[in-house]
């Protein structure tokens, strides 16, 4: 089975840090996807990218970033967290268009 | 820009009812995919729906794909206690999914 990897569960993190959320997949998938979810706006799209050093905007980029220098790696980055960036994090990976298979997320509060 | 609206929101059914969520698109979709999420977890892929008017099965879940493309539905036969969750679909348009907002699902024994 396809695993993905989220570094941390829970995270506490103080307004104006800089904050790196990592997510790692083992099964050689091309496509990496960075997720929201907040109740009642279901998940929403970040960032994602197709291939190694590659990225696209989603939906809500602003006040992320990401990085992809591995293809197994794809990074989220809050250059500066803020109160409104408290939520779940969900990482996502898959083969072309199948299925995607997400990491357990990490639920992010920013104080 | 693209949308995918789910209803309903919330479901509340007695165990062994039937549950049915609904996923409409603002366009055409190439294809549908539904996922589910329990309590405290991530989503789970269940199934995807590529062809007009196609129907798929798996066990007591019954998933459909619009002959339009741009409306599906996920029902479940005599629901049991472990279908609680959050159900959601996810449509293909141009080149990215689009997630529902979601249905959450909840089953009294």
């Amino acid at each position: 089975d396809v695993k993905v990897t989220q570094s941390s569960r829970y995270l506490v993190k103080r307004t104006g840090e800089k904050v790196f959320l990592e997510c790692v997949q083992d099964m050689d998938h091309e496509n990496m996807f960075w997720y929201r979810q907040d109740p009642g706006l279901g998940l929403r799209l970040i960032y994602f990218s197709y291939d190694v050093k590659m990225k696209e905007k989603g939906d809500i980029p602003e006040g992320y970033s990401v990085s992809r220098e591995k293809k197994e790696r794809f990074s989220l980055i809050l250059e500066s967290a803020s109160t409104n960036q408290t939520s779940m994090y969900l990482c996502a990976s898959s083969l072309a268009s199948y299925g995607y298979t997400f990491g357990s997320g990490t639920r992010l509060t920013v104080v | 820009g693209q949308q995918v609206m789910q209803i309903p929101q919330y479901q509340h059914v007695q165990e062994g009812e039937d549950f049915t969520t609904y996923c409409n698109s603002s366009t055409t979709l190439s294809n549908i995919q539904w996922y589910k999420q329990r309590p405290g977890g991530h989503p789970v892929f269940l199934i995807q729906l590529v062809k007009s008017g196609e129907v798929k099965k798996q066990k007591r879940l019954t998933f459909q794909f619009g002959e339009a493309k741009k409306n599906s539905s996920l029902h479940i036969t005599a629901t049991q206690t472990t279908d609680v969750g959050t159900y959601f679909c996810a449509g293909k348009g141009t080149y990215k999914y689009i997630f529902g907002t979601g249905t959450r699902l909840k089953v009294l024994a």
